[in-house]
């Protein structure tokens, strides 16, 4: 089975330039988390969806992140305009809700740099 | 939020050694995953573990929800079980996301 798919895999852009990172999760999973993880902060939670609708979006950091899902198969994280400090790597995950049971999975993640 | 702490931050490890990670949690939680992050940054599914005891291979986890603690031992150590752990947990209250501890920096030498 395929896990949990993310592109690319590396990005490297200037600052004020639009990012778009996508994720497909695992096939038959309900819900979709994006992660990001830096040295200062580790890893923490920007945005969750459960059944493709936003659940909770608390993480993310400001306006400038948006956060998409609009089928099941597909998820996207925009940032624009871009800052250095937005460099980190970002993850995305996948599980399935089911009755309290709520494994995730996690893709290889997306190394943004920002120069 | 809850506090997820992981010890020890750092670990040095001959190969063949065994050891013992511990994760507490300052409140009752739903779930609780093990991750290693290996060297490439991908995090690994080793366990998912809200209580009890599970084994895979060398590896173990228990996890006592009641005193808010879990613990990953590794025996027989070997070099591709250097990385980052991390323990994760999902709170009983609140959105399902996992948060994470700071992990512990595993070096297994040869």
């Amino acid at each position: 089975d395929a896990g949990v798919i993310q592109s690319p895999r590396h990005e490297v852009t200037e600052m004020g330039q639009e990012v778009t990172l996508r994720c497909k999760p695992i096939s038959g999973h309900n819900s979709l988390f994006w992660y990001r993880q830096t040295m200062m902060r580790g890893l923490e939670l920007l945005i969750y969806f459960n059944n493709n609708v936003p659940i909770d979006d608390s993480g993310m950091p400001e306006d400038r992140f948006s956060a998409k899902m609009p089928n099941a198969s597909f998820s996207t994280l925009k940032i624009q305009p871009s800052e250095p400090r937005d460099s980190a790597v970002y993850f995305c995950a996948s599980s399935l809700e089911l009755a309290g049971f709520n494994e995730q999975y996690f893709g290889p993640g997306t190394r943004l740099t920002v120069t | 939020g809850i506090q997820v702490e992981q010890s020890p931050p750092d670990l040095i490890l001959q190969e063949g050694a065994n050891s013992t990670l511990r994760c507490n949690f300052s409140d009752s939680v739903n779930n609780l995953q093990w991750f290693h992050q290996n060297p490439w940054g991908q995090l690994i599914n080793l366990f998912y573990i809200p209580s009890g005891t599970k084994q895979n291979g060398r590896l173990s986890a228990t996890t006592v929800a009641t005193e808010r603690y879990s613990l990953l031992y590794i025996s027989s150590s070997q070099t591709t079980d250097s990385g980052v752990y991390f323990c994760a947990v999902e709170r009983q209250t609140g959105a399902n996301n996992l948060f994470f501890g700071t992990g512990t920096r595993l070096t297994v030498i040869p």
